[in-house]
């Protein structure tokens, strides 16, 4: 596997249930994003992990709890969604700590729908 | 507010046709500007990068200026090719330490044949 790997890749989920999103990097980055993209809408951050620290929007509400156990393996856990968080996420790795100075890689995301 | 605004939100060009794509923005204090481009079913993948001194950047077929007193950037298409069919999104970051960039919606391109 190279690049930024996502899974799954597909994922529909009743609002009571709970899932994970996992992603992984094989490029030796050392901070890792999530986005949330939704149609019509601009791309949103919503978690940075740099260096073992973590930054979030504060927007993200909080049924959205994310994981970073390493450098390479980021995880966002999902539960009591709402049917509006029905989206694209997307994964990202970089190789320094902030997202303005450094190019950052992109998973092919996961097409998350909640009923 | 941070904002930043594409146009067209959509354009339909024929092969071999040049295109220019527009973004305006407000973001301050401001950082660098990228132009990402994404494919149907695929995370974007970055084309250039501008910084406040730079007014043009080439990367093959793809060329992106800013204008950074009018807070302005395009990106120019030439020779479009069928591969080029999808979604230009403009980026732009803030300095001083801020994580959060803030996000075009794209232009979505479709080059016919």
């Amino acid at each position: 596997e190279t690049g930024v790997t996502q899974t799954p890749r597909h994922l529909v989920m009743g609002m009571t249930n709970k899932k994970s999103l996992k992603c992984e990097q094989h490029l030796g980055h050392n901070a890792m994003y999530w986005y949330k993209q939704s149609a019509k809408k601009p791309l949103e951050l919503m978690f940075v992990y740099s260096l073992e620290e973590r930054v979030e929007n504060n927007s993200v509400p909080s049924r959205f709890s994310p994981e970073c156990p390493n450098s390479s393996h980021l995880f966002l856990h999902l539960h009591t969604l709402q049917p509006e968080d029905s989206a694209l996420y997307l994964c990202a790795s970089s190789q320094g700590g902030t997202a303005s100075s450094y190019e950052q890689y992109f998973g092919p995301g996961t097409r998350l729908t909640v009923t | 507010k941070n904002q930043v605004e594409q146009s067209p939100q959509s354009l339909i060009i024929l092969e071999g046709k040049n295109c220019t794509l527009q973004c305006n923005y407000t973001v301050s204090p401001f950082s660098n500007l990228r132009w990402y481009k994404q494919d149907t079913g695929r995370g974007p993948v970055s084309l250039t990068i501008m910084t406040f001194s730079e007014n043009t950047k080439s990367n093959g077929r793809y060329t992106a200026t800013l204008d950074a007193d009018t807070k302005q950037s395009s990106l120019h298409i030439t020779a479009s090719q069928l591969s080029d069919s999808a979604s230009y999104i403009c980026v732009v970051n803030p300095s001083g330490g801020s994580y959060i960039p803030t996000f075009g919606r794209g232009t979505s391109l479709i080059v016919h044949p």
